[in-house]
């Protein structure tokens, strides 16, 4: 079965830091998606960031980034420039495409709070 | 708007009585999909839908069915809500379920 794992429960970053969120999954599929979601104190899931796993090159929006490690398994979020609205738990996510089945898998969730 | 509808969103009921949360959206999505949050075990999915009349169990069915007659909507129904259904639920839809999913503003359910 796959497993997401978020070893960070908590964190915390400087204004205008960098910060980097780990993310580690366990699968035996070759053809699966990643993603990073992030949850406001508003509780909205909004989508940070998508990682196709057949992609080489890691994905990046704005400020957040991706490191992509398919053999490690390993899939780290980078936040530059740290703002306060960046403040939210966010969460890692799995998803795997195989044989007609489209089963979504997140971790616990890491909680961010950017400090000024 | 785009946007995907979840209500109530607040319910507070007992155990046993048979409830429903509804989830509709209005951008004409194929994949919709149910999630519970709880303190520690982050998202966890309950069931998905990939069209009309085609459900699959996510990681969490027990005590749960959904059923999905239009496409629009996609229904959360507990037959015996039990206080292990306590819960923030929540609602997604996304046109296909490799992309972005669309989260509803989440339901918060209490059972006694």
């Amino acid at each position: 079965a796959q497993t997401v794992t978020q070893s960070q429960p908590e964190m915390s970053v400087q204004e205008a830091e960098t910060v980097t969120l780990s993310c580690t999954y366990d699968t035996s599929e070759n053809n699966y998606y990643l993603f990073w979601y992030k949850q406001p104190p508003s509780r909205q899931m909004i989508l940070v960031i998508r990682q196709e796993a057949y992609k080489q090159q890691n994905a990046t929006e704005n400020r957040f980034s991706v490191n992509f490690q398919k053999a490690a398994k390993s899939f780290s979020l980078k936040i530059s420039d740290s703002q306060l609205g960046d403040t939210a738990m966010y969460f890692c996510a799995f998803m795997k495409h195989s044989s007609g089945t489209y089963k979504y898998i997140f971790g616990t969730g890491t909680r961010l709070k950017v400090l000024a | 708007e785009a946007q995907v509808t979840q209500n109530p969103r607040y319910l507070i009921t007992v155990t046993g009585k048979k409830l429903t949360v509804t989830c509709s959206q209005n951008m004409n999505h194929e994949y919709m999909s149910w999630y519970r949050q709880d303190p520690g075990l982050g998202l966890r999915q309950i069931y998905y839908s990939m069209n009309v009349e085609v459900t699959d169990k996510g990681d969490v069915p027990e005590g749960y069915k959904v059923s999905r007659k239009e496409k629009r909507n996609f229904p959360l129904i507990l037959e015996s809500p039990s206080p292990n259904q306590t819960s923030l639920y929540f609602c997604a839809s996304s046109l296909w379920p490799v992309i972005e999913q669309f989260f509803g503003p989440g339901t918060r359910l209490t059972v006694l």
